[in-house]
């Protein structure tokens, strides 16, 4: 089936450590996202990537890094410098033609 | 930051009423776009609207595009239970570059069987 896929579905971190959540898409697409949800609230741009190899800093990027080696990767790490990592995030993508951003089913993390 | 005003922020309603939500913003918007998100998924995307004055269905949801390009609504129907929800709204600026979209701060319906 095509979509996006995002693993794990729920992350336990201890405080002072880095984990990376991984993202894949199969729809060709070329722009993909990483967006941020707390509880109760709206979506918050962390990263974003237009292009292979090619991406740039979203509203609340501290303390996250990416990555965009392939078209259909766009794994995030969430650094021991975020000191309120516990979250629910989400990835989504887009095709070159259209404004239609879509979504991934979101991975949770909670710091322990 | 946020540019998006959403409201209301909450709706609880009886099933079988008719449901209004909109999003408003002091900037143009070339695309307006409404996503419903269940508790702990991702949006799913309901309805795209890319000209002003743009009235699109889908089902028992209707949105417009707001001549001004400015705003944005979302009416739903005859409520059911399963429409229950968090409902969002989110544009794509005139003048922003690249593809960054921006996000109202979303609706939570619930409806009352």
């Amino acid at each position: 089936d095509g979509g996006i896929t995002q693993s794990p579905k729920y992350l336990f971190r201890k405080e002072g450590q880095n984990v990376t959540l991984s993202c894949e898409q199969n729809l060709n697409h070329d722009a993909m996202y990483w967006y941020r949800q707390d509880p109760g609230q709206g979506l918050r741009l962390i990263y974003y990537s237009q292009i292979v190899n090619d991406f740039q800093k979203g509203d609340i990027a501290e303390g996250y890094s990416v990555s965009r080696e392939k078209k259909e990767s766009f794994p995030l790490t969430v650094t021991s410098a975020q000191k309120n990592p516990t979250a629910f995030y989400l990835c989504a993508s887009r095709a070159t033609a259209g404004n239609t951003i879509y979504f991934g089913e979101g991975s949770w993390l909670t710091v322990v | 930051g946020q540019q998006l005003n959403q409201s209301p922020q909450s709706m609880f309603i009886q099933e079988g009423e008719d449901v209004s939500m909109n999003c408003t913003s002091s900037s143009i918007f070339n695309t307006w776009l409404w996503y419903k998100q269940d508790p702990g998924e991702g949006p799913v995307l309901l309805i795209a609207l890319y000209k002003a004055g743009e009235l699109t269905s889908n089902g028992r949801l209707t949105a417009q595009f707001g001549i001004t390009r400015k705003d944005s609504f979302l009416n739903i129907s005859a409520s059911i239970p399963s429409d229950v929800g968090i409902y969002f709204c989110a544009g794509q600026l005139k003048e922003t570059s690249g593809s960054r979209l921006t996000f109202g701060e979303g609706t939570q319906l619930t409806v009352n069987p």
